[in-house]
């Protein structure tokens, strides 16, 4: 078991769809994160949340919708994407302590 | 604000070669400075780390990086690569902040090793 887990491994979807990004840490950690990973770009960090509180969205369309429920626990939610969004999504937790990322294995998700 | 500049987007080296990845920085306060590998179709993996004190660090799979403040690099060097290393390297810099980490990455570098 990783510590940090994202669900599913790979998406398709359309472009009117509705589904959502899963993504579980059993570090203990903070802070969780999503980062979009796209072909030929630096990773993007998307939305931070810091003890359940969102701290940092980097001007992400609203057809991304982040949920942090409790510590553990990240969601991103996703309606009406474009093509362009196909990326690998990438979820990470850290605590304050450590400072280095810990990543899951990512969501490939193609929009259709 | 800050940056990262990975200057190769891609180093082949044959099996047991050195290798060194290169990785500059730039940021109005100090920093710390990571290294993290993605194998294909995986997550990021850290190899190493540098927060304070020594300045050549230590990571896994035999890799090292030596901070250099002046110079505002922090390169990644092994000193006989494997074919397993095969790989993109990310160089990923963090201000100090209380509470949670924002990495700010560079573009990567994908190291081919053949035999």
């Amino acid at each position: 078991e990783t510590g940090v887990t994202q669900t599913p491994r790979h998406l398709v979807m359309g472009m009117t769809n509705k589904k959502s990004l899963k993504c579980e840490q059993h570090l203990g950690h903070n802070a969780m994160y999503w980062y979009k990973q796209s072909a030929k770009k630096p990773l993007e960090l998307m939305f931070v949340y810091n003890f359940k509180e969102q701290t940092e969205n980097n001007s992400v369309p609203s057809r991304f919708s982040p949920e942090c429920p409790n510590s553990s626990h990240l969601f991103l939610h996703l309606h009406t994407l474009q093509p362009e969004d196909s990326a690998l999504y990438l979820c990470a937790s850290s605590d304050s302590d450590r400072k280095e990322a810990f990543f899951g294995q990512g969501t490939r998700l193609t929009v259709v | 604000a800050q940056s990262v500049t990975q200057l190769d987007s891609q180093v082949p080296v044959f099996e047991e070669a050195p290798v060194e990845l290169r990785c500059n920085y730039s940021s109005s306060v100090s920093v710390y400075l990571f290294w993290y590998v993605q194998y294909p179709n995986q997550g990021l993996q850290l190899l190493l780390k540098y927060l304070s004190g020594s300045t050549l660090v230590k990571g896994i799979n035999g890799f090292e990086a030596e901070f250099n403040k002046s110079q505002t690099s922090f390169h990644l060097r092994k000193p006989s690569v494997h074919i397993s290393d095969t790989a993109e390297y990310f160089c990923a810099v963090s201000e100090p902040f209380s509470g949670y980490s924002t990495l700010t990455f560079g573009k990567g570098t994908m190291l081919l090793v053949s035999p």
